[in-house]
C-alpha cells in the first residue's frame, strides 16, 4: 500500500542548531514528493518539491531535501534553525498521473533558546 | 499568488445540522480537494474534483458529500453533522501533475 511515514512526531532543536526531519516513502510509481509546514491554526504551505532531475531541492525559507531512491526518502534538512520554524511539517507524495497526495502524520518542531 | 479562500475559520454547528463549508479558488485551477485534520492522524482526504461537476472519494467519505458546480467553488457538505466530524477541515487546490498543493488556512469545526 502506498504510504508516507515521519517515523518522529516531535523534534526540539535548540536555535542555530542544524535540524534534518525524516520521511520514508512507500510508493509503487515514480513518486513526486513535497514538503510542507503548518503554523499553528493556519493552512500548509509549500516549503519544497521534487519531480526528477537533481536529487538536492533547494525550498523556501532556507529549506532543502535529498531524495534518496535507494532509501525511500526524502529527508528535510535546514543549518541553522530559527525560533520563526517551530511549526508542524508534512512530508507527503504523489505521481505522474496527478493523483491526490497522501501525507504523512507530521512532526511537530520545537525550537529552544 | 494562487488564493484559496475557506469561508469560515471556526464553526460551532449542532449535531444532526446539515453543514456547508465552502472553497473558493482565485487561479483557475481544475484540481481541488477536501482533506480533514486530526491530532496524530495527520491529513486524511475525504473528497476530490478534477473538473467542474466531477467528484472522486477519497479515503473517508463516508458522512460526507461534495458539490462543483463552478470551477473556482468545491464545497463540503455534512448531510447530518455528528460529533466525531469535529475536526479542521483544509480545502486545496492545484494546476497540474507537477504543482504542489495551495491549501486555504482551514475551518475548524465543533460539533455540539
Amino acid at each position: 500500500a502506498q504510504s508516507v511515514t515521519q517515523p518522529d512526531i516531535h523534534i526540539t532543536v535548540s536555535e542555530g542548531a542544524s535540524l534534518e526531519l525524516r520521511c520514508n516513502y512507500s510508493y509503487g510509481a515514480t513518486p513526486y514528493l513535497f514538503w510542507y509546514v503548518q503554523s499553528p491554526g493556519q493552512g500548509l504551505q509549500l516549503l519544497l518539491k521534487y519531480f526528477s532531475g537533481d536529487t538536492l531541492v533547494q525550498g523556501i525559507k532556507g529549506f532543502e531535501a535529498e531524495f534518496k531512491r535507494s532509501q525511500s526518502s526524502f529527508n528535510l534538512r535546514k543549518p541553522s534553525v530559527h525560533w520563526s520554524d517551530a511549526a508542524e511539517y508534512f512530508c507527503a507524495v504523489g505521481d505522474q498521473a496527478g493523483t491526490a497526495l497522501i501525507f504523512g502524520k507530521g512532526t511537530t518542531l520545537s525550537v529552544s533558546s | 499568488d494562487v488564493k484559496v479562500t475557506q469561508s469560515s475559520r471556526y464553526l460551532v454547528k449542532r449535531t444532526g445540522e446539515k453543514v456547508f463549508l465552502e472553497c473558493v479558488q482565485d487561479m483557475d485551477h481544475e484540481n481541488m480537494f477536501w482533506y480533514r485534520q486530526d491530532p496524530g492522524l495527520g491529513l486524511r482526504l475525504i473528497y476530490f474534483s478534477y473538473d467542474v461537476k466531477m467528484k472522486e472519494k477519497g479515503d473517508i467519505p463516508e458522512g460526507y458529500s461534495v458539490s462543483r458546480e463552478k470551477k473556482e467553488r468545491f464545497s463540503l457538505i455534512l448531510e447530518s453533522a455528528s460529533t466525531n466530524q469535529t475536526s479542521m477541515y483544509l480545502c486545496a487546490s492545484k494546476a497540474g501533475t507537477r504543482s504542489g498543493y495551495t491549501f486555504g488556512s482551514g475551518t475548524r469545526l465543533t460539533v455540539v
